[in-house]
């Protein structure tokens, strides 16, 4: 079992539309928690820290779960610019290495 | 531009050749990390340097693997008798300790090596 799993889509929506992610880790003793935004052929960049608490930046919110290891990433309102594949990503140890899921793809259409 | 830069972009490569790779980090960031990464995979970790020490890594990295970092700042990873399952984007990350907030990983555009 892959230590973070993600959905890998492709996520086909239309301009507007309100698109949700999931992901689950196995790892109990997880301590950090990431969305990456990724676009093609480009390097991975950070898109927002998830938080116990959930947190939000404008479109962009995310959840954590820790009891059940699941953590989602809620956009609203699509825009084209969005289309990008999205990283869950998890921090566990010391020397803040990262583990990534395979990512999850989407594409905004007009 | 002050972000994390690697070099060669690209690499072409037979089987059995050794190659090397090159990243600059971010000026005083003294976290460098190797990920690599496959076709419709996210990046896999393969190791980490805290200034020159190597830290961490993976049981990816074979004995053919060897990274060095040995002033603390630029990294170099090398590949020795390439196969074809080494073909991949070789991605470069580096953070700093002394950040307030999680010490954000900023990642360089990868060197994507092709095995023939």
């Amino acid at each position: 079992r892959k230590e973070v799993e993600q959905d890998p889509g492709p996520f086909n929506v239309p301009e507007g539309a309100t698109v949700a992610f999931n992901c689950t880790y196995s790892n109990s003793a997880s301590q950090s928690f990431f969305w990456y935004r990724q676009d093609c052929r480009k390097e991975p960049k950070l898109l927002m820290s998830v938080y116990s608490s959930g947190n939000e930046d404008g479109r962009f919110t995310a959840q954590l779960n820790r009891a059940s290891q699941y953590i989602s990433l809620l956009i609203r309102d699509s825009k084209l610019s969005d289309s990008a594949t999205y990283l869950c990503v998890v921090k566990t140890g010391g020397y803040n290495k990262l583990i990534f899921g395979a990512g999850t793809r989407l594409a905004v259409h007009p | 531009d002050t972000g994390v830069s690697q070099d060669p972009r690209h690499k072409i490569t037979k089987r059995g050749q050794n190659v090397t790779f090159r990243c600059d980090p971010i000026s005083e960031h003294n976290r460098l990390y190797w990920y690599r990464q496959t076709l419709g995979q996210g990046p896999e970790f393969l190791t980490y340097f805290q200034n020159e020490a190597q830290l961490e890594k993976s049981r990816l990295l074979s004995d053919r693997f060897s990274a060095e970092r040995p002033k603390g700042s630029f990294s170099t990873l090398e590949i020795q008798r390439t196969e074809q399952g080494d073909s991949a984007m070789y991605l470069c990350a580096s953070s700093s300790i002394t950040d307030r907030s999680y010490n954000e990983q900023f990642f360089g555009p990868g060197t994507r090596l092709t095995v023939l």
